[in-house]
């Protein structure tokens, strides 16, 4: 059974900071890892994919890598602002099942 | 439509009613996913439509939890005599097709609240 875990559970920064937030899944067998936003009382919202084929992604100032070998996975946030403030989740999917795995997510606060 | 869109955005009811949330996912859209989120136990999958048809229901907590799509498109989550526990934020989700390369776009939820 595929388990995601997601460190630190929450993160406060100052504004300008450069972060990691970090991923981990006990099945390497995963098809796709996906990072997620989540604002206080909203859904989710999709930042990144990454299939299993590829190393990162790229969009503006996030990065995501994904590393199967170590069953770990980053996201890299350049240059942080108070409005990165909001949950970040990972989710997995495992071999070609489109079911999501969640992490409980990092709390993130980036603080003016 | 732009997005996912779900009703209501919040429902306070007694324990032992019956509720029913709708989700009505993106235009064009051929899978639908619900998930439950709740304070201890994150996000978990429920239920998966392809179509009409769910071909997983593996997620469902109990038989109180029915859920149906019509016209492959508005789908209607149900819960019967409701518990406690069934406190929890509810979301759906759809993508354009049921594999896993696809990216799942999701509503705001409805929150869930039984006194």
């Amino acid at each position: 059974k595929q388990e995601v875990t997601q460190i630190p559970a929450a993160l406060s920064v100052p504004e300008g900071e450069n972060l990691v937030l970090n991923c981990s899944f006990t099945d390497s067998a995963i098809y796709n890892l996906q990072w997620f936003r989540q604002d206080p009382g909203k859904g989710l919202t999709s930042l990144l994919l990454i299939q299993s084929s590829q190393r990162e992604q790229t969009s503006g100032r996030l990065n995501a890598s994904l590393d199967k070998s170590s069953g770990r996975s980053t996201l890299y946030i350049a240059a942080s602002q108070p409005g990165d403030s909001a949950t970040y989740l990972c989710a997995a999917n495992r071999g070609s099942n489109y079911k999501l795995t969640f992490g409980k997510g990092t709390l993130l606060t980036v603080n003016p | 439509g732009a997005g996912v869109s779900q009703s209501p955005s919040n429902k306070v009811t007694e324990k032992g009613k019956d509720v029913e949330l709708r989700c009505d996912p993106i235009s064009g859209h051929t899978a639908l996913y619900w998930y439950r989120q709740s304070l201890g136990q994150g996000l978990e999958f429920l239920i998966y439509f392809q179509g009409n048809s769910a071909p997983d229901k593996s997620g469902l907590p109990s038989d109180r939890f029915s859920a149906e799509r019509t016209g492959g498109s508005v789908s209607t989550l149900t819960i019967q005599r409701t518990q406690q526990e069934d406190s929890a934020v509810y979301l759906c989700a759809s993508s354009l097709y049921s594999v896993a390369g696809q990216p799942q776009h999701f509503g705001d939820g409805t929150r869930l609240s039984i006194l």
